[in-house]
């Protein structure tokens, strides 16, 4: 069964807008990462963010963690046509460890 | 992608054949994991390594088997390959628990 679950599960806005991406999920956890998947390849890193921490940022990429709402979200500000892609969200687990279950992903396109 | 390589890229086989799918690294990474990728299913963890010799089973094992006589190689066996596990498979490897994962670039198998 999947832990996290991305919504919405597909949004297309206009080159310059900000993208937001929401992430629920069901148990606890030690950590939450989102990664990047171009069409036809494998999944890059993005970010992590721990149980412990509230809010990440990494360049365009603002993360945030509701542990009480076990929920997360990804902003990207000032979107590029670079960045259309699919974005997932991953979560292990505070037992169980040393997997990571995905969720479904959001497929982002910018249009120009 | 971050020295994650898979082959073959693409197969195409017949029902009842056994197919290898092989992951190799060169970052020394000790955790190395198979994911499938379906439509509306994201990606599931088929099997996973924590060290040589040292696998586990994941969300979808069934009908797959690995093995890691080496720390850089990491082989996924369909036994005898069915046509659900139609699929793209995707190789990931990590330093530490649940931390950063790297993935390849995937292989997309037909089972005709």
């Amino acid at each position: 069964s999947q832990q996290g679950e991305e919504d919405p599960q597909a949004l297309s806005i206009q080159e310059g807008e900000n993208a937001t991406m929401n992430c629920s999920y069901k148990t606890s956890i030690n950590n939450l990462q989102w990664y990047r998947q171009n069409s036809g390849r494998g999944l890059v890193h993005l970010i992590l963010i721990r149980s412990n921490e509230r809010e990440k940022h990494s360049g365009r990429l603002r993360v945030t963690l509701d542990t009480s709402k076990k929920s997360s979200s990804l902003l990207i500000t000032a979107s590029r046509a670079a960045d259309t892609a699919s974005y997932f969200c991953a979560t292990d687990a505070v037992q169980g460890a040393q997997k990571l279950v995905f969720g479904q992903g959001t497929r982002l396109t910018i249009n120009p | 992608d971050a020295g994650i390589t898979q082959s073959p890229r693409h197969k195409v086989t017949e029902t009842g054949t056994p197919v290898t799918l092989r992951c190799h690294q060169t970052e020394n990474h000790r955790y190395m994991y198979w994911y499938r990728q379906d439509p509306g299913h994201g990606l599931r963890l088929i099997h996973y390594s924590y060290g040589v010799k040292d696998t586990d089973k994941g969300e979808v094992s069934d009908g797959y088997s690995v093995s890691r006589s080496k720390t850089e190689d990491f082989l996924l066996t369909l036994e005898s390959a069915t046509s659900s596990q139609t699929s793209v498979y995707f190789c990931a490897a990590g330093t530490g628990d649940t931390e950063k994962l790297f993935f390849g670039s995937g292989t997309q198998l037909s089972v005709l």
